[in-house]
């Protein structure tokens, strides 16, 4: 089992740049969702998805979208880079009422 | 707003030191109560949860209990070492139906041999 992967690790973009964070689990979840992670913020919940073709909004949900077509993968769609979108995103996977998170993608938008 | 107060870090001890990192939450009714770890570089992992009041959740020598009256839920550790340097979080189940969770700010722990 590989668990939560996401890619890519690191990437820079510009500001009104797009582009896409991946995330892809193993594990047959259901749920899953995507949270930011800034300096004395904690992690905040951007969009969820409870199955293929379910998603929903979380607290920070602008600039961002999300789709979810199949068990295994949930990206994040960024359509026009901000600045205010430079973070460390986390993808996660829940069974039950554990969480399963990814390594992370360090976003910096210049 | 965030319904998750934690303690301010960083916090640094030295190697076999009491840990106690505070937790406090505001919620409708009794949710579910989680620590989460945060090693450097890497994703959380679940360290401890608890789901009812006076549960105490316990993992990898840490421990928790889920404290109604005080709407508390602090992390404490007899002796750390210098493997448990990370940062720290606790989180409450959000009473919705989809189990999404609300994160403290978290508390980056540091200690020294």
């Amino acid at each position: 089992n590989a668990g939560v992967t996401q890619t890519p690790k690191f990437q820079v973009l510009k500001t009104g740049q797009s582009m896409t964070l991946q995330c892809a689990q193993d594990m047959n979840h259901e749920y899953m969702s995507w949270y930011r992670q800034d300096p004395g913020m904690g992690l905040r919940l951007i969009h969820y998805s409870v199955g293929a073709g379910i998603t929903d909004q979380g607290e920070v949900p602008n600039g961002y979208n999300v789709s979810r077509s199949t068990t295994e993968d949930f990206p994040l769609r960024l359509l026009s880079a901000a600045p205010s979108q430079t973070s460390v995103y986390f993808c996660a996977s829940r069974i039950y009422n554990e969480q399963f998170f990814g390594p992370g993608t360090r976003l910096t938008v210049l | 707003g965030n319904s998750v107060t934690q303690m301010e870090g960083p916090v640094t001890l030295s190697e076999e030191a009491f840990l106690t990192i505070n937790c406090t939450y505001t919620a409708t009714g009794y949710p579910s109560l989680f620590w989460y770890v945060q090693y450097p570089g890497e994703g959380l992992q679940l360290l401890l949860k608890a789901t009812k009041a006076d549960d105490k959740g316990s993992n990898k020598g840490f421990e928790a209990t889920y404290r109604k009256e005080t709407t508390s839920f602090h992390l404490e550790k007899g002796s750390v070492q210098v493997s448990d340097s990370a940062v720290y979080f606790c989180a409450r189940g959000d009473g919705g139906s989809q189990g999404n969770l609300i994160f403290g700010k978290g508390t980056k722990l540091s200690v020294k041999p």
